[in-house]
């Protein structure tokens, strides 16, 4: 299930099961996303991006979901395994713009 | 794929004391770079914009002086925290911009006692 931590959510989910996690943007600019795992002690690393021209993006088993009427962004990860666990940001970039804005974050704790 | 290079991965200083963190592109040439600040179970908070060759653009809120940015090469920014106190204990993260979207350094785990 899905709890909301003192700053972090964290979604407990068992190994092999379906995983999402959602984002709520903030700027209806932003015409790029994307999605890093981050793990302890360690920078964001890479997942999927996404444009606003597309509604839906699929990586080996990670797919990116876009709406743009309610500003939100999902991240679907399928069978999910224990080396997932990790804490999930989504990042939007506002057209023209280089900077990155990062979401609050989701923690993904994954069992055995 | 493109590879950025964080430098120290860990450090602790006396307060009071300078730091200096550098952040490599070791495959490419990044004309631009970020530097992030990372609290414990905090998002991703962007403190600078840095661009090669010309003075780094800061958020609203950070200090400028204390937090002084050089993007000194196509391959080299550096962080240094002047004076830093323990309130300045931080996660600080470097990514660098390509054509084709963002590589994250390991980030550097600063803690001033």
């Amino acid at each position: 299930g899905e709890s909301v931590g003192l700053h972090l959510p964290t979604l407990s989910v068992q190994e092999g099961d379906n995983s999402i996690i959602n984002c709520a943007y903030s700027n209806s600019a932003s015409d790029y996303f994307i999605w890093y795992k981050q793990e302890s002690g360690k920078g964001p690393q890479f997942i999927i991006d996404i444009r606003s021209n597309m509604d839906k993006r699929q990586g080996q088993r990670v797919t990116v979901l876009l709406n743009k009427t309610v500003k939100h962004l999902s991240l679907q990860i399928a069978a999910t395994q224990p080396g997932d666990s990790a804490v999930y940001f989504c990042a939007e970039r506002r057209s023209g713009y280089s900077t990155l804005t990062f979401g609050k974050g989701t923690m993904l704790l994954v069992s055995p | 794929g493109a590879v950025v290079s964080q430098h120290p991965s860990w450090v602790i200083c006396k307060s009071g004391t300078s730091v200096k963190i550098e952040c490599r592109s070791l495959d490419f040439q990044a004309t631009t770079m970020f530097w992030y600040r990372q609290f414990p179970k905090q998002s991703l908070m962007l403190m600078a914009t840095s661009n090669e060759g010309s003075k780094a653009t800061y958020e609203q809120g950070v200090e400028k002086d204390k937090f002084l940015i050089n993007h000194a090469s196509l391959t080299l920014s550096t962080l240094t925290v002047t004076s830093a106190h323990p309130e300045d204990s931080s996660f600080y993260i470097c990514s660098a911009r390509q054509d084709y979207g963002y590589t994250f350094g390991s980030g550097t785990r600063l803690t001033v006692v």
